[in-house]
């Protein structure tokens, strides 16, 4: 069965510092590994890696995967109060089935 | 616009009875999805449909019943209801199917059920 796990499970930062939030896997089929935001609602997509060693970046958050140690990064610098949510690692395997880890919970305090 | 819809946004409902969430997607894509998420916001995936058809079938209950009558809608039909289906349920879509690349989902704003 496929799996996904994320740690830590939650976090609390103050404004300003950078995290570091860690998915690993173990999945058949790998075709790809999603980053989701969730605030109150739905979850928000953040990234799609599908290879190796290419990192992604969107303003202050960064990604990049290693298919070889089945593991990804979910970097923030410069955490705002706005980062306040849960962070959602999800592996694509067979047939687009998305398997979902249980989330970082990440609390930035000012 | 809307991409992902769901109706309705709150479901609360005695044990026993039967209810349906309806899912529309705008976004032309092909693969519609139920999740199910439970208190410690684990989501799961509980069904997936391309073109109208079943692809994806976890072990869920079979008083959990999926239809989609065209691509564009896939709602979930839950019968004899009980305390443990009390989650929120979002629907996804995607653009592609099996023999694509993997593209992302985008959420609908999910359904909360309450089951008393």
């Amino acid at each position: 069965e496929d799996k996904v796990v994320q740690s830590p499970l939650s976090l609390v930062v103050h404004e300003g510092d950078t995290v570091t939030l860690n998915c690993s896997y173990e999945v058949t089929n790998f075709r790809s590994l999603l980053w989701y935001k969730q605030e109150k609602k739905a979850p928000t997509f953040l990234f799609m890696l599908t290879s190796s060693g290419i990192e992604k970046k969107s303003g202050r958050l960064s990604s990049i995967l290693d298919k070889k140690e089945l593991f990804s990064i979910l970097n923030i610098t410069a955490t705002q109060t706005g980062d306040s949510a849960i962070y959602l690692c999800a592996v694509a395997g067979t047939a687009s089935k998305l398997t979902f880890g249980t989330g970082t919970r990440l609390q930035v305090t000012l | 616009d809307t991409a992902v819809s769901q109706t309705p946004k709150y479901l609360v409902t005695q044990m026993g009875n039967d209810k349906s969430i309806k899912c529309e997607q705008n976004l032309g894509h092909d693969t519609m999805y139920w999740y199910k998420q439970d208190s410690k916001k684990f989501l799961k995936i509980m069904f997936s449909y391309n073109n109208k058809e079943l692809i994806i079938n976890e072990t869920v209950p079979n008083r959990f019943s999926p239809k989609s009558p065209d691509k564009a809608h896939l709602n979930l039909h839950i019968n004899s209801l009980e305390l443990g289906d009390s989650a929120v349920y979002f629907c996804a879509s995607s653009q592609g199917g099996l023999a694509e690349p993997y593209n992302e989902q985008f959420f609908g704003p999910g359904t909360r059920l309450t089951v008393l």
